[in-house]
């Protein structure tokens, strides 16, 4: 149980263009749901909470016009980069959270953004 | 600000070998997380931690917590290549947080 399923695993984009990635809980509800950035070598640092119905909350420093997040349902969210530049290259993972698992936090499997 | 700091950051060490990795965290918690992360790979959960003295074991692996010293331990005994990854503690204050993170090399 408590599947995270997130896509696409990995896109290559055009400067300037924008990318969606979808994160999905496939057999719970998530009430929250995280979204990570990753950089080669690094700690996963956490771009913004979004809880379902509502605005994401954004951590210092992020971008919340260009980082746009979607929590339209209990199983669904959306980052969308936006007029993504070669500096948003990064792995990005989702993470949910549901008070139907204990304690727990799901992890999708992670997209690797190029920007080129 | 909350800061979880691991150390090593890097350790290489030969099969058959124990070793340990330590987790400090700044602010109390009653929540900590074991994850390993293999290259260009998401996160896979080890254990999670939730009340002081806890003991967690699984395989080679065990990992406990002392909630009062802020302190967490990822226990490796008879190290074998499988092991090989990067190792994250996390721990909840609102948000989870997590750690430095260990590169782990197992040598044969």
């Amino acid at each position: 149980g408590a599947v995270v399923s997130q896509h696409p695993s990995w896109v290559i984009c055009k400067s300037g263009t924008s990318v969606k990635i979808e994160c999905r809980s496939l057999d719970f509800q998530a009430t929250t749901m995280f979204w990570y950035r990753q950089f080669p070598k690094q700690s996963l640092m956490l771009m913004a909470t979004s809880n379902e119905g509502s605005k994401a909350t954004y951590e210092q420093g992020v971008e919340k016009d260009k980082f746009l997040i979607n929590h339209a349902s209990l199983t669904l969210s959306t980052l969308t980069v936006t007029s993504a530049h070669p500096e948003d290259s990064s792995f990005y993972i989702c993470s949910a959270a549901a008070r139907t698992v204990n304690y727990g936090y799901t992890f999708g499997s992670g997209t690797r953004l190029t920007v080129v | 600000e909350l800061k979880v700091e691991q150390n090593p950051l890097f350790l290489s060490m030969q099969e058959g070998k124990n070793y340990t990795i330590y987790c400090n965290y700044s602010t109390t918690s009653d929540r900590l997380y074991w994850y390993r992360q293999d290259p260009g790979k998401s996160l896979e959960s080890l254990f999670v931690l939730l009340s002081n003295g806890a003991v967690k074991q699984e395989g080679r692996l065990m990992a406990s917590l002392d909630t009062k010293a802020r302190l967490s331990t990822l226990h490796i005994t008879a190290a074998v290549h499988d092991l090989s990854a990067t190792y994250f503690c996390a721990v909840v204050v609102g948000k989870l947080t997590f750690g430095t993170g260990t590169r782990l090399t197992i040598i044969p």
